[in-house]
């Protein structure tokens, strides 16, 4: 993988349901992954940085695992809120931590 | 107050013109960032900086250029816009300090530029 992919792109689910994205990144000269929440209108922010292969990191209702090996991470979300509403960023870092390479993101609508 | 500002917040321009979108921070860092956002792509680094010195071109630096006037301070420049350049434009910043693996990006409230 040469660069950062996320999937689903868009998601829709019912508040209550629970639901989890995926983040593909290239596995060479790891240095970190970041997850960030972006709602509309606002500015990006971050969620978890994630640093060690096993990583695993939680948020109130929000996880994210890491594999380094496989250059993977996923992002789950427990009980989805329509507050939870947003688009979901996950970007790595390579090459030493100059720069974020970001992916295109996964638009999450949760409905009532 | 924010910790990362940016002004204008929205800008209509003409083909041609010179624009400036300025950024400025509060939280000390030395790294600073600005990026593009077009719908249905990720955000693109244009230039990015790690100090006042320092100054580095991003994966999209064409058509564009910086100033980091102080380490508070990180100017993007449009000497002629053009049309593909409207976009939404954000700044960040990071620390550059040792140890910082797990320091996180801030980002400004982002600049709505529109070039007709």
């Amino acid at each position: 993988i040469l660069n950062v992919e996320q999937s689903p792109q868009s998601l829709h689910v019912q508040e209550g349901d629970s639901t989890n994205f995926t983040c593909s990144f290239p596995s060479s000269n790891f240095y970190a992954l970041h997850w960030y929440r972006w709602e509309t209108a606002k500015s990006p922010e971050a969620l978890f940085v994630m640093t060690l292969n096993g990583d695993e990191k939680k948020k109130g209702r929000i996880s994210a695992t890491l594999n380094t090996k496989e250059g993977y991470s996923y992002l789950y979300i427990k009980g989805s809120q329509p507050e939870d509403s947003a688009t979901y960023l996950c970007a790595s870092f390579t090459g030493g931590g100059n720069k974020l390479t970001f992916g295109t993101g996964t638009q999450l609508k949760v409905e009532l | 107050d924010a910790d990362v500002t940016q002004t204008p917040r929205n800008r209509i321009t003409k083909t041609g013109k010179r624009i400036m979108l300025e950024c400025s921070q509060t939280k000390g860092h030395d790294r600073m960032y600005w990026y593009r956002q077009d719908p249905g792509l990720g955000l693109r680094l244009i230039y990015y900086s790690f100090d006042v010195k320092d100054i580095n071109k991003g994966e999209i630096s064409d058509g564009y250029s910086v100033s980091r006037q102080a380490q508070a301070k990180f100017s993007l420049s449009l000497e002629s816009a053009i049309p593909n350049q409207t976009a939404l434009y954000f700044c960040a910043t990071r620390s550059g300090s040792r140890g910082t693996k797990q320091e996180t990006q801030y980002f400004g409230p982002g600049t709505r530029l529109l070039v007709l």
